[in-house]
């Protein structure tokens, strides 16, 4: 089972902003980088969000990331149909050895 | 652009093998680590196994340790996953996903789906 912690749905109407925690502990989110991937229904998962705040070339500033602690934040502003997927966080976790992703949130637009 | 073309999935009965390519293109693989993640039909991410840019580093899941060995060939710019005594919780779509940093993966493959089954 995952070590990070996202809660397994949100939603929000066209334009509005939604928010995704992710939980951790020192071991991951607390000591590394925390990064961020979208999955749209039936594709392979694209990175939105690295080294907790960066967004990769073409990502739209509607997205945003940040992190606290052990816990870490993706927004997106402007909601979009086309925002509909899955999205999960990933970080190292340095006691595991092992990379480690989030539970996954779909996100619903209303 | 960055293109990872996964190969060799397919369907294996349980205690069976199967070997898993990426063929990698669009940017120096040799300077890159790489990594396996899965996807169990509806379920959600599951890192398998990492290895440095010079395969000096190498790093599998609990999960599938013992049984699974990923490697790399820099000259060829691709990567494996060996796969053995494979079980039916195994069954998943794998991808190959080249490394940012720790715990960060750039670029992903379309993934090749294996199903072990009897």
């Amino acid at each position: 089972q995952s070590v990070l912690t996202q809660p397994p749905s949100v939603s929000a109407a066209p334009g509005q902003k939604v928010t995704i925690s992710c939980s951790g502990s020192s071991s991951n989110i607390g000591n590394n980088y925390v990064s961020w991937y979208q999955q749209l229904p039936g594709t392979a998962p694209k990175l939105l969000i690295y080294e907790n705040n960066k967004r990769p070339s073409g990502i739209p500033d509607r997205f945003s990331g940040s992190k606290s602690g052990t816990s870490a934040t993706l927004g997106i502003t402007g909601l979009q149909t086309g925002d509909e997927a899955d999205y999960y966080c990933g970080t190292w976790d340095s006691s595991l050895s092992a990379n480690v992703f989030g539970t996954g949130t779909k996100v619903t637009v209303l | 652009e960055v293109q990872l073309v996964e190969s060799g999935g397919g369907l294996v009965k349980p205690g069976g093998s199967l070997r898993l390519s990426c063929a990698a293109s669009g940017f120096t693989f040799s300077s890159y680590s790489m990594n396996w993640v899965r996807q169990a039909p509806g379920k959600g991410l599951e890192w398998v196994s990492s290895i440095s840019s010079t395969s000096s580093y190498i790093y599998y899941a609990d999960s599938v340790k013992g049984r699974f060995t990923i490697s790399r060939d820099n000259a060829k710019n691709s990567l494996y996953l060996q796969m053995n005594s494979l079980r039916a919780e195994d069954t998943a779509v794998y991808y190959c996903a080249r490394g940012l940093g720790f715990g960060e993966l750039a670029d992903w493959g379309q993934g090749t789906l294996v199903t072990v089954s009897s």
